[in-house]
């Protein structure tokens, strides 16, 4: 398997513009997280869903941040409009059912908003 | 609510000795599991090891064991002969069946060569 895929791995843009994280999360894999890395504030965790469906968004920062599944094999997260604290490394992770199922993450996207 | 705290911000070990991090959380559950991840400078999260609350055996996976105490509610990650490829950030993480995980603020291993 390739596991969890994520793009762009790089994304610079300026304050303002939309920016849209691209994810598809390994074959078979039930639950799929949207996870924000930064210095101060560690690991976050935005949104994650569950067979398609949002079961938690408390983690999404504003209404500037909207995420969404369309289907089982792909996941989007937007943000707009942009804005220099918005920068960090996103992280999408996806797992089968099961307690005892780990994590499996992608290799992030930085974005960075100037 | 539960917590996980890892009060080592930063550890240090000679190349080949061994190391342990540790981590505590907090839970009234009896059924849970625990988890160790490494984030490497590539920044790509990898699993370590895991555990089941109600295996009282400790994991081992290869160089890397974790000592289990759940009265106490703690669970550390010891690194045997350590190399320099185990330069990392090192997260311990709680998760009750389904829900999310909750993570500790991570430790920083150095490896002096």
């Amino acid at each position: 398997d390739a596991g969890v895929i994520q793009s762009p791995r790089h994304e610079v843009t300026e304050m303002g513009q939309e920016v849209t994280l691209r994810c598809k999360p390994i074959s078979g894999h039930d639950y799929l997280f949207w996870y924000r890395q930064t210095m101060m504030r560690g690991l976050e965790l935005l949104i994650y869903f569950n067979n398609n469906v949002p079961i938690d968004d408390s983690g999404m920062p504003e209404d500037r941040f909207s995420a969404k599944m369309p289907n089982a094999s792909f996941s989007t997260l937007k943000i707009q409009p942009s804005e220099p604290r918005d920068s960090a490394v996103y992280f999408c992770a996806s797992n089968s059912a099961g307690g005892y199922s780990p994590l499996h993450f992608g290799n992030g996207t930085r974005l960075t908003v100037t | 609510a539960q917590t996980v705290t890892q009060s080592q911000p930063e550890m240090s070990v000679q190349e080949a000795e061994t190391v342990t991090l540790s981590c505590t959380y907090d839970t009234s559950e009896s059924d849970y599991y625990l988890f160790w991840y490494k984030q490497p400078p590539s920044r790509q999260m990898i699993l370590v090891i895991r555990q089941e609350a109600y295996k009282q055996q400790n994991a081992t996976e290869n160089r890397f064991s974790v000592n289990f105490q759940k009265a106490a509610k703690s669970f550390s990650l010891k690194i045997s002969d350590s190399q320099l490829g185990d330069a990392a950030m090192y997260f311990c993480a709680y998760k009750e069946s389904n829900y999310q995980l909750i993570w500790g603020a991570g430790t920083k291993l150095i490896i002096k060569p």
